[in-house]
């Protein structure tokens, strides 16, 4: 079956710090990965996507590279701030169209000034 | 705007009484509407998700069940909760379609005690 495998956490930065949450996932045919962001007692917010390998998804200084060959989806910021401090969960999307996600366990971010 | 409400916010409910949560979506007509529960440690995990009115797919057996009574409308119910129904439930849309984004709504916060 599919799965998605993210560091846990917590992951505590500088405000400034490089970030990379690792995800990596297993899936048969060709899935959509995606970054969601969880701020605390709110839903989730769609952070950024890829729907095929060597895409690269972007959104508020953070992006991730579909890798199909290293089946990874890793998370980057160049400089954090104390606001980007959330829970991030890293998800695929199998397709087929009705399909639920398969989501991670979430990766707790904080963020100190 | 595609808005997906939710209702209520917060529950806290005794073990053996009733459950009703409700989820609406707005600007978007027979979306795939799913149901998402977060547990602590658990990570995120797929309920049941419907493809149109009265049609529902359930991912996991257990205490719950769903109905889609109208087209923008999308419920969760029980007989009688358990402590372990206790958590984060989530209401996601898809407008359709094999490669479309799932949004999430805001969240239902339950205790059950």
């Amino acid at each position: 079956g599919n799965s998605v495998t993210q560091m846990e956490g917590p992951v505590t930065l500088s405000e400034e710090a490089f970030l990379t949450i690792n995800c990596t996932y297993t899936a048969t045919g060709y899935p959509s990965l995606f970054w969601y962001v969880q701020y605390p007692g709110e839903g989730l917010q769609l952070l950024l996507k890829a729907t095929k390998a060597d895409d690269k998804g972007s959104n508020k200084g953070f992006e991730a590279t579909y890798r199909k060959e290293t089946t990874s989806f890793h998370l980057e910021k160049g400089s954090v701030q104390v606001s980007d401090s959330a829970v991030y969960f890293c998800a695929l999307d199998p397709g087929g169209g009705a399909d639920g996600l398969t989501f991670g366990k979430g990766t707790h971010l904080i963020i100190q000034p | 705007s595609q808005t997906i409400h939710q209702w209520p916010a917060t529950l806290v409910q005794p073990v053996g009484s009733p459950l009703s949560l409700e989820c609406t979506v707005e600007g978007t007509s027979n979306p795939n509407l799913y149901w998402y529960r977060q547990a602590a440690g658990r990570g995120l995990q797929l309920l049941f998700y419907s493809v149109g009115i009265g049609q529902i797919s359930s991912e996991v057996p257990q205490n719950l069940s769903a109905s889609r009574p109208q087209d923008r409308q999308f419920i969760l119910s029980s007989k009688k909760l358990l402590l372990s129904d206790s958590g984060f439930y989530l209401c996601a849309r898809r407008a359709g379609g094999g490669t479309d984004t799932q949004y999430f709504g805001p969240g239902t916060r339950l205790t059950v005690l």
